[in-house]
């Protein structure tokens, strides 16, 4: 089955720093990887996602980028802003009759003021 | 207002009393999911459930029964609740459309301690 390997599972930015995450997967049928946001004691809300016929998808701060030949895909926040402080997490799919979603560990985002 | 709603959002047990998790969705959503979140382990499938009837095992199903006799409910229910099944638990549903079409709308959690 997939497998999702998330790094780093903890980082630390100054606000106004840039963050990225990144994401391995090793089903190279995968075709849909979506981001979820989780603060602290909510649910997970999908920020991002994006589909293999792209490579890269923006909205505001928030960008993601996929290379499929790698089999990689990351996160990256610009102008980092203390709401940004959360865990994010990173899942891959193949689509298909079940929508098998595979997520990865996650990772603490901490933004200093 | 569209939600997935979870009861109870906090339960403490003892191991072998039978428990029942709650989860409904007021979307129609025909996709029905259940997650245990746990520290430095992710989101972890236990079941899933594709329509009324339907069922399937996720990647941790052991320990763990669902049933969905209604779309709109798919409850998790534990039989004989053991301490390596305290965690917090996330109920999800996905609207219809192709099958990479994903948000997955979660509920609020139910945070389970079994002593």
């Amino acid at each position: 089955g997939e497998n999702v390997e998330q790094h780093p599972s903890t980082l630390s930015v100054q606000e106004g720093d840039s963050a990225v995450i990144k994401c391995t997967y090793s089903d190279s049928a995968s075709n849909y990887f979506p981001w979820y946001k989780q603060e602290l004691g909510k649910r997970p809300q999908l920020i991002i996602d994006i589909r293999s016929n792209v490579g890269e998808k923006k909205d505001q701060r928030i960008a993601v980028t996929l290379n499929k030949t790698a089999k990689h895909f990351s996160l990256h926040i610009t102008e980092t802003q203390p709401e940004d402080s959360a865990v994010y997490f990173c899942a891959a799919s193949s689509g298909g009759s079940n929508y098998k979603l595979t997520f990865g560990k996650g990772t603490l985002l901490t933004v200093n003021p | 207002e569209a939600q997935v709603t979870q009861n109870p959002r906090y339960l403490i047990t003892v191991t072998g009393k039978k428990l029942t998790v709650t989860c409904s969705q007021n979307m129609n959503h025909e996709y029905m999911s259940w997650y245990r979140q746990d520290p430095g382990l992710g989101l972890r499938q236990i079941y899933y459930s594709m329509n009324v009837e339907v069922t399937d095992k996720g990647d941790v199903p052991e320990g763990y029964k669902v049933s969905r006799k209604e779309k709109r409910n798919f409850p998790l229910i534990l039989e004989s609740p053991s301490p390596n099944q305290t965690s917090l638990y996330f109920c999800a549903s996905r609207p219809p459309g192709k099958p990479t079409t994903g948000e997955l709308f979660f509920g609020e959690g139910s945070r389970l301690t079994v002593l």
